[in-house]
């Protein structure tokens, strides 16, 4: 089954500055999908990778997904204390079909003022 | 506004008893999902429908039942044969197109304590 491992677990940084969260697959992916969570709620969808080499930003936030396929990183760009809470990737593990996602244990990113 | 409800927020039972968890959806879509999320884990799937009256086991669908009578909700039912029900639950719904990836939208999620 395809796993996916999420690095670093947890992020401190300071308010402003610029930070990446990884998310690497052990299969190829054939969607990826990155989430934000605020503790004790659901998920919020963010931007959504399917092409070798395809990146979107919304806003300060850049996802890029590598020529592989194997691996995502979400970047923010000055970081904002609103921009703190838990980010998930999750993967379509299956071509086709129901999307059985897989995902990520989740990077827990707090901003410091 | 469309949107997915799960109800209640918080839920607690004794040891032994089934519960069910409620989640409904207004947004018109085929497909809806139930996770299970543990502290510091990412979610695991539980079960999925694509279609009314059907329905698939996830990963961890072992002491869980579902079913979806209706296309506007899809309800879980935690049974006593789960070993380990404390979590948090999220159900989400996408739209079903066969071979194109929709993006899943999430409830608030249901934290089941079992005492």
């Amino acid at each position: 089954s395809q796993e996916l491992e999420q690095s670093p677990q947890s992020l401190i940084v300071q308010e402003g500055k610029n930070l990446t969260i990884n998310c690497t697959s052990s299969k190829t992916l054939y969607g990826l999908y990155w989430y934000k969570q605020k503790y004790g709620e659901g998920l919020i969808f963010l931007m959504m990778l399917q092409k070798g080499g395809e990146e979107k930003s919304h806003e300060k936030i850049t996802a890029k997904l590598d020529e592989k396929k194997q691996q995502s990183s979400l970047h923010i760009t000055a970081s904002q204390p609103s921009h703190a809470g838990i980010y998930l990737c999750g993967a379509d593990g299956v071509r086709g079909g129901a999307q059985k996602l897989v995902f990520g244990q989740g990077t827990r990113l707090t901003i410091n003022p | 506004d469309g949107g997915i409800t799960q109800s209640p927020k918080y839920l607690f039972r004794k040891e032994g008893q089934n519960v069910t968890l409620s989640c409904e959806q207004n947004l018109n879509h085929d497909a809806m999902y139930w996770y299970r999320q543990d502290p510091g884990q990412g979610l695991r799937l539980i079960y999925y429908s694509q279609i009314v009256n059907d329905f698939q086991k996830g990963d961890i669908a072992e002491g869980y039942s579902v079913s979806r009578e209706k296309k506007e909700s899809f309800p879980l039912t935690v049974t006593s044969a789960q070993k380990n029900p404390t979590a948090f639950y999220l159900c989400a719904s996408s739209i079903f197109s066969g071979r194109a990836l929709n993006e899943q939208f999430f409830g608030p999620g249901t934290r089941l304590t079992v005492l």
